[in-house]
């Protein structure tokens, strides 16, 4: 399976834009960009995804590197609600249904 | 609507006892998920189902731990002659249909502590 790789934490402050790198150097052409996100003592949560082109939701934005072979989730401005632990997840054929996650990015927002 | 939930919330038993995880899925969900998660690491993958049978048993760490899905809705985690080293938090998620690019949904997890 493609790996990624994620710092083991980032620190911002509140209402300041938070950005989230995720290297994918062995990216195959099939392969998604996943983002969850895992809220203290709680399941993970979907946050975005995409495949080649920049995506933006009400949750944030992901912006792909143009050879794929990196991505960043940013999070415009950052609340005490999005401290948590965020995780960068490729999907595609190969490993389908399943989410394999590595050990993701802690979030810390101080007020 | 509701989401995915799971009971209980959290769970304590002694070594060598018989435990059962459940969980509740969106309904209408066909795909069916099981993860556990140690303490300071991500979820990893156990178990797979597509409606009521076991499309993917490979993350199922050994024979004390099995799931059914008997009617193709709620599902039950069952471990086996448990071990400290089981203690972990099971999390349950579903999708619509299983396929690579849909979102999965989590439940809260039921946390398990092996004595």
């Amino acid at each position: 399976d493609a790996k990624t790789t994620q710092p083991n934490s980032m620190e911002s402050n509140e209402e300041e834009p938070v950005h989230l790198p995720c290297n994918h150097s062995t990216i195959s052409g099939t392969d998604y960009i996943h983002w969850y996100r895992q809220l203290p003592s709680q399941g993970p949560e979907y946050v975005i995804h995409g495949l080649t082109s920049n995506v933006n939701n009400r949750m944030a934005s992901l912006a792909i590197a143009e050879d794929r072979k990196s991505s960043t989730l940013i999070l415009h401005r950052a609340t005490l609600r999005d401290a948590a632990v965020y995780y960068c997840i490729l999907r595609g054929f190969s490993n389908d249904y399943k989410l394999s996650f590595g050990a993701g990015t802690t979030v810390t927002v101080r007020a | 609507g509701a989401g995915v939930s799971q009971t209980p919330s959290n769970k304590v038993t002694e070594k060598g006892k018989y435990v059962e995880l459940r969980c509740d899925p969106i309904s209408g969900h066909t795909a069916l998920y099981w993860y556990r998660q140690s303490l300071g690491q991500g979820p990893e993958f156990l178990i797979y189902f597509q409606g009521t049978g076991a499309a993917d048993d490979s993350g199922l760490p050994n024979d004390r731990f099995f799931a059914v899905r008997p009617e193709g809705s709620v599902s039950t985690l069952k471990i086996q002659r448990t071990e400290r080293g089981d203690s972990a938090v099971y999390l349950c998620a579903s999708s619509l249909t299983g396929v690579f690019e849909e979102t999965q949904y989590f439940g809260p997890g039921t946390r398990l502590l092996v004595l």
